[in-house]
């Protein structure tokens, strides 16, 4: 089936740069998703990529998109300790299956 | 707009005892989901209801059933909870489940506590 996986933690101090990174098995997926959870809160839409890109930009965030190697990163530039919170790579969209698979989230803290 | 809205927010249950999660959108959206959300575990889908009038399960559907209500409202029904089923619940939705961008949106979650 497919999966998806994350580091679990990462800290970084503020104004620093974050990546984040994660895997997944699906070669078939359409599109690969970043969400954010914030604590005590539901999950929220970050960004996303579609499959055959390699590299999307807004704003502070860059998602970078390797399909050979099924990796997926997002790099937050200028981190700020508002951007701490758990952080969900997933993937989905291809025809015939239904919602998304997550990964198990990477927990990000912004040291001041 | 108030998007994906769950109740309650919080429960605590003896084992044994049901309860029905309710989850409302007001975004015309077709598909709706319920997840589970453990630590270290990511979510995990319970079930899903690609359109009004249809359910299938997920990943992790044993010890739940749903009812799609409607368009706007799918619930999650525990007929008799156990411990294992302590977890923050996640509804979703999104506007379509047959391919294409997949865009889901969240209600705030609801915290259940099985004792």
């Amino acid at each position: 089936g497919e999966d998806v996986e994350q580091s679990l933690f990462l800290s970084v101090r503020e104004g620093d740069s974050s990546v984040i990174n994660c895997t997944y098995t699906d070669s078939s997926s359409t599109y690969l998703y970043w969400y954010k959870q914030e604590p005590g809160a539901g999950l929220q839409l970050l960004t996303y990529i579609f499959s055959n890109m390699d590299m999307k930009q807004d704003q502070r965030l860059t998602v970078l998109l390797n399909k050979k190697d099924k990796h997926l990163s997002l790099r937050i530039a200028d981190t700020q300790t508002g951007d701490s919170a758990i952080y969900f790579c997933a993937e989905g969209g291809d025809t015939g299956r239904r919602a998304l698979t997550f990964g198990s989230g990477t927990r990000l803290q912004v040291q001041p | 707009n108030a998007g994906v809205t769950q109740t309650p927010k919080f429960q605590v249950l003896k084992t044994g005892q049901s309860m029905t999660l309710q989850c409302a959108q007001d975004m015309n959206h077709n598909s709706m989901y319920w997840y589970r959300q453990d630590p270290g575990m990511g979510l995990r889908l319970i079930y899903y209801s690609a359109s009004e009038g249809t359910t299938d399960k997920g990943e992790v559907p044993n010890g739940y059933n749903v009812s799609r209500l409607n368009k706007r409202e799918f619930s999650l029904r525990l007929e008799s909870a156990a411990p294992s089923q302590t977890s923050v619940y996640f509804c979703a939705s999104s506007y379509s489940a047959t391919g294409g961008r997949e865009t889901q949106y969240f209600g705030p979650g609801t915290r259940l506590l099985v004792l």
